[in-house]
């Protein structure tokens, strides 16, 4: 079964660095998700990419994030300047296959990266 | 407007009984509400999922009933196992609210053996 691939999945950085987080979709898919889960609360949304722009931000997604597609496989998450508040699991997801344009609605998530910011 | 309250919180269970895990939601224009099952360490992954012109889904051990009127829904394991043992979200997502998935506060599922 297809799978969205997560790395690293664990990363630990002092505050105030950059920090990439990285994301493999799956191939056929059309609409790719950054969700974050802080330790012990619910999954929250963070970011939504369709066709190469973001389609749709949470307010917790403030100009210290961005996203990115640089080369059709990859989508990255970038916090500029870390901070101890953004340590959570960060979960990639993707859907809508469009060779089973029925099937639109199933998100697939990923293992997710541990961040720690120290 | 845009959450999903769920409950309860943490549920425990003996094996072979019936796990019932609720939720409700204020958006109307809520189209589609799967159910995800997380593992420690894991990423979700749908379980489930049911959208408001039925009543009831059902998979095997699970099933979903929806109650459009009441803005309610609840998943439903029957024959609970130990290996059900879990986290589960609820969630919901509407034209409205774009794309994205609102997420359930999750119900930590024991099944004892």
């Amino acid at each position: 079964e297809p799978e969205v691939t997560q790395t690293p999945s664990h990363q630990v950085t002092q505050m105030g660095q950059e920090v990439i987080l990285r994301c493999v979709p799956i191939s056929n898919h059309l609409y790719f998700y950054w969700y974050r889960q802080i330790l012990g609360q619910k999954v929250e949304f963070l970011v939504s990419f369709y066709n190469n722009e973001i389609s749709e931000k949470s307010e917790i997604f403030d100009d210290q994030f961005s996203v990115e597609r640089p080369d059709g496989s990859n989508f990255t998450l970038k916090i500029r300047s870390t901070k101890l508040e953004d340590s959570a699991m960060y979960f990639c997801a993707s859907r809508g296959d469009k060779t089973r344009p029925k099937l639109n609605y199933g998100y697939t998530f990923g293992s997710g990266t541990r961040l720690t910011v120290v | 407007q845009q959450q999903v309250k769920q409950s309860p919180q943490s549920l425990i269970v003996q094996k072979g009984g019936i796990s019932i895990i609720n939720c409700a939601y204020e958006n109307t224009a809520f189209d589609y509400f799967p159910w995800y099952q997380q593992f420690p360490g894991k990423g979700p992954a749908l379980l489930i999922a049911i959208r408001p012109d039925v009543s009831e889904k059902k998979e095997g051990r699970f099933t979903i009933s929806f109650n459009k009127s009441a803005k309610q829904f609840s998943l439903h394991i029957m024959d609970s196992q130990p290996g059900d043992s879990a986290t589960y979200f609820c969630a919901a997502r509407g034209e409205t609210s774009g794309s994205r998935l609102t997420f359930g506060e999750g119900t930590q599922l024991t099944v004892n053996p």
